[in-house]
């Protein structure tokens, strides 16, 4: 089974400041994919990332970007110049290959609030 | 293209009443699924669809049923609405199970049951 684990409840960040937000998980599968998602109060789920894991190269989109440590099982979401409109909840998925294994896992959340 | 579509956005039960909360896509995704997001636990998984005619149970099916006539459609029924139910639920679609496509969520329905 998978598991996805989000150790940060809330975190702060100044605007224009750098913020990394952790996620650690665990899977069986060979072949995975790791998501962030933002939520912001509208509940609207908002898929900022994706990471395939047989690629060893980190997605970047545009100020979002992630580490990916397939080794030690991390991806962590890291906010380049922080703005407001980036106060959401964050969520960690994991995804697997077919069936069951193609649902997402979520973490529990992140909370990131930007200070102006 | 509208997208995930669910309805209704709010709904208030009493404890002991059925409903239905409505779902569709006009993406023509192979796979849908319904979660239920409540305070602290992130998202959790009801039931999914991988195909019209083909549901299995999620993490937490107890008190649900589903049923997929169509690509397009999949209702989430609650049988008999309990305050365990009270949560905020999310419709999501994607291309076939087994991809790395994203799910699109829909909008989310507030529950309440009293």
């Amino acid at each position: 089974a998978q598991t996805v684990t989000q150790s940060q409840p809330e975190m702060s960040v100044q605007e224009a400041e750098t913020v990394t937000l952790s996620c650690t998980y665990d899977t069986s599968e060979s072949d995975y994919y790791l998501f962030w998602y933002k939520q912001p109060p509208s509940r609207q789920m908002i898929l900022v990332i994706r990471q395939e894991a047989y690629k060893q190269q980190n997605a970047t989109e545009n100020r979002f970007s992630v580490n990916f440590q397939k080794a030690a099982k991390s991806f962590s979401l890291k906010i380049s110049d922080s703005q407001l409109g980036d106060a959401a909840m964050y969520f960690c998925a994991s995804k697997g290959y077919g069936g069951s294994q193609g649902n997402l896992i979520f973490g529990k959340g992140t909370k990131l609030s930007v200070k102006p | 293209n509208a997208g995930v579509t669910q309805t209704p956005k709010f709904q208030v039960l009493k404890t002991g009443q059925s409903m239905t909360l409505q779902c569709a896509q006009d993406m023509n995704h192979e796979y849908m699924s319904w979660y239920r997001q409540d305070p602290g636990m992130g998202l959790r998984l009801i039931h999914y669809s991988v195909g019209a005619g083909i549901t299995d149970q999620g993490e937490v099916p107890n008190g649900y049923n589903v049923s997929r006539s169509t690509t397009e459609d999949f209702p989430l029924r609650l049988l008999s609405a309990a305050p365990s139910q009270t949560s905020v639920y999310f419709c999501a679609s994607s291309r076939p199970a087994g991809y790395s496509y994203e799910q699109y969520f829909g909008p989310g329905t507030r529950l309440t049951v009293t």
